[in-house]
């Protein structure tokens, strides 16, 4: 069965520092695209951050960016200058295949923690 | 504003109770989906339909049914609730292959 793998069940991370959160996927769908998901503690989800598999450079949103290294199948999480709020759990998701039916599976997640 | 609306929040049912949690999105998504989220487990999908009319399986569909009412509406059924459903469970919709938004979530414990 298709996987969406976070290895990292808990990070901490020094406030105003950087911190990477690792996900890696094996789908071999040329038209898959990977997502980034916040969950605080107040439990909403909150989405972060997207790769199209075709996109040439990798994605950026204010603070987060995403380390897409297809030959190793990785959507690494890039959080810059850590903040208080970002301590929340992240998850990654996969479209899942085929990728046409909209179906989306998610990692196990990583909880995150910065520390003042 | 109200985007994605699950009812209700939260839920205590004994063992073989039966439930409907509902679903309502005001985006015009035609994709509308059901999770459910247990510790370490991630977010596991139950059910999801891709359109008005259509129902398929996710991952975990046992123990649940679904309907999709109308094109807003999509509701989880638990016909005799067991301990393992014990979990929070959110409703999403999507607008093609973007994002999802999610509702708030429902948190729903099985005696």
């Amino acid at each position: 069965a298709q996987k969406i793998t976070q290895t990292q069940p808990g990070m901490f991370v020094q406030e105003k520092e950087a911190v990477t959160l690792d996900c890696t996927y094996d789908t071999s769908d040329p038209s898959y695209g990977l997502f980034w998901y916040k969950q605080p503690s107040s439990g909403e989800m909150i989405f972060l951050i997207y790769q199209g598999s075709y996109d040439q450079q990798n994605a950026t949103e204010g603070r987060y960016s995403l380390n897409f290294q297809k030959a190793r199948k990785s959507a690494n999480l890039v959080i810059s200058a850590s903040q208080l709020g970002d301590s929340a759990m992240y998850f990654c998701a996969d479209n899942a295949l085929p990728s046409n039916t909209g179906k989306l599976i998610f990692g196990q997640g990583t909880t995150l923690q910065v520390k003042p | 504003n109200a985007g994605v609306t699950q009812t209700p929040k939260f839920q205590v049912l004994k063992t073989g109770q039966s439930m409907t949690l509902q679903c309502a999105q005001d985006m015009n998504h035609n994709s509308m989906y059901w999770y459910r989220q247990d510790p370490g487990m991630g977010l596991r999908l139950i059910y999801y339909s891709a359109s008005e009319g259509t129902t398929d399986k996710g991952e975990v569909p046992n123990g649940y049914n679904v309907s999709r009412l109308n094109k807003r509406e999509f509701s989880l059924r638990l016909e005799s609730a067991a301990p393992s459903q014990t979990s929070v469970y959110f409703c999403a919709s999507r607008p093609g292959l973007g994002e999802l938004f999610f509702g708030e979530g429902s948190r729903l414990t099985v005696l």
